[in-house]
């Protein structure tokens, strides 16, 4: 079993949708949950960073991360068609003297205009 | 105003012939990390630097290695590229404290076709 998993799409909606992107995991030793975007050909962009359970806005976009259930969330409100692209969630947690992040394999969103 | 800049972006190369990427930050960052990341696919953390200190991941192939000759800078040795090494590379940079972790902030990678 994977740590974290992701439904890897595609997710296809109209422009103006609200979109829901989410990921569960198994261990409950992760502390920081991120998503990143990334664009075909590029490298990932960060879009929100958490720490706790509860919801992170910041735009069109809120993260919710319920540790209680071992679930984060990445809403997209009016979604655009420059939103298409590929979400990945991801979380760290310490091992050592160092942490470690991983991803889960990514959603493909395509918003259609 | 691009943080982690990754050269080249495209890099071909011949069947075990080595190859050295290369990343350089700006941000001052104390963490650099090389991940490998294949079609559709997570990416997968091949090793990193806490500073000089390497740390490399237990499932990376010895062919992999890396060099940090200062903060800004990090390199991604392959010294015999075989066919499934074809991927892209991200180079990645945090800065980590005693007691929290930023997050990674990633360059766009270089993309390697192996011939």
């Amino acid at each position: 079993q994977k740590e974290v998993e992701q439904d890897p799409g595609p997710l296809s909606v109209p422009e103006g949708a609200i979109v829901s992107l989410n990921c569960t995991y198994s261990n409950s030793a992760f502390q920081y949950f991120m998503w990143y975007r990334q664009y075909s050909r590029k490298g990932p962009e960060l879009l929100m960073y958490t720490y706790s359970s509860g919801n992170k806005e910041d735009g069109r976009f809120t993260a919710q991360v319920d540790k209680s259930s071992k679930y984060i969330s990445l809403f997209i409100r009016d979604s655009q068609p420059s939103d298409s692209a590929t979400y990945l969630c991801a979380m760290s947690r310490r091992m050592d003297s160092s942490y470690k992040l991983i991803f889960g394999s990514g959603t493909r969103l395509l918003v259609r205009p | 105003d691009a943080m982690v800049i990754q050269n080249p972006r495209y890099q071909v190369t011949q069947f075990g012939k080595p190859v050295t990427l290369s990343c350089s930050q700006t941000l001052n960052h104390n963490v650099m990390y090389w991940y490998q990341q294949k079609s559709s696919q997570a990416p997968k953390l091949l090793f990193h630097y806490y500073d000089k200190d390497f740390n490399n991941e237990a499932d990376t192939p010895d062919n992999f290695q890396s060099r940090r000759p200062n903060t800004s800078f990090c390199f991604l040795d392959i010294r015999s590229p075989g066919l499934g090494d074809a991927a892209m590379y991200l180079c990645a940079t945090s800065r980590r404290g005693r007691v929290n972790n930023q997050p990674q902030h990633f360059g766009d990678g270089t993309r390697l076709s192996i011939l």
